[in-house]
């Protein structure tokens, strides 16, 4: 049982380069999201997926896109790689929350660095 | 949408005292807290959630308090130990909704010194 894998775990762009991050989970989550994490800015939501097939942009979605073609994979494009999008990203999965449940707790990869230069 | 604000952004402490983190939220829908431990290079882990129909939770050594009426909630860390030491996310969320998905804090750097 594998949790959450990102591949690749580093990369280095130059600006105006493209690039897909690739984000597996085998919990059979519902839910999928990609973040980006910089320094004094905690974990900002990018774009996240509740099924097979939908995706939705989260709070800073600008200059990325994302696929959901099979349920558990969720995929981060960077079309035209841009300085600013120097970070690290975390993919994460998740049951879909509900007041109900024990828990929402999501599951994170180990993070891919990426940095564009 | 949902702000989140924690507070301090760094937190140095002697092993043994206690850590307290503090986060608001700015919607009053929002009734699902989580907090996040990063240790150095690894990815975020839950610790510990509470929702909003209780206003205390305790983990062991861990506990949360919810105040909804103020709209913010606190982390509180007793007899710290190095290996707490870590970057911690408070974070927000309605659930019972379609969407689950979670609006962090800024995170606090903590540091136990033995």
């Amino acid at each position: 049982n594998a949790g959450v894998t990102q591949t690749p775990k580093f990369r280095v762009l130059k600006t105006g380069q493209s690039m897909t991050l690739l984000c597996a989970q085998d919990m059979n989550h519902e839910y999928m999201y990609w973040y980006r994490q910089d320094p004094g800015m905690g974990l900002r939501l990018i774009h996240y997926s509740v099924g097979e097939g939908t995706t939705a942009k989260g709070e800073v979605p600008d200059g990325y896109n994302v696929s959901r073609l099979k349920k558990q994979n969720f995929l981060l494009g960077l079309e035209s790689a841009a300085p600013s999008q120097t970070s690290v990203y975390f993919c994460a999965s998740s049951h879909r929350v509900r007041v109900d449940r024990n828990t929402g707790e999501l599951f994170f990869g180990e993070g891919s660095r990426l940095t564009v230069l | 949408g949902e702000n989140v604000e924690q507070h301090p952004s760094t937190l140095s402490v002697q092993e043994g005292d206690s850590a307290v983190i503090k986060c608001t939220y700015s919607d009053s829908a929002s009734n699902y807290f989580p907090w996040y431990k990063q240790e150095l290079g690894k990815r975020p882990q839950l610790i510990i959630d509470i929702r909003s129909n209780v206003g205390e939770k305790k983990d062991q050594r861990i506990a949360v308090t919810l105040n909804k009426t103020a709209k913010h909630f606190s982390l509180h860390i007793t007899e710290t130990q190095p290996e707490d030491s870590a970057v911690y996310f408070c974070a927000a969320a309605r659930s019972g909704t379609s969407y689950g998905k979670l609006t962090f804090g800024q995170g606090t750097i903590l540091t136990v010194h033995p």
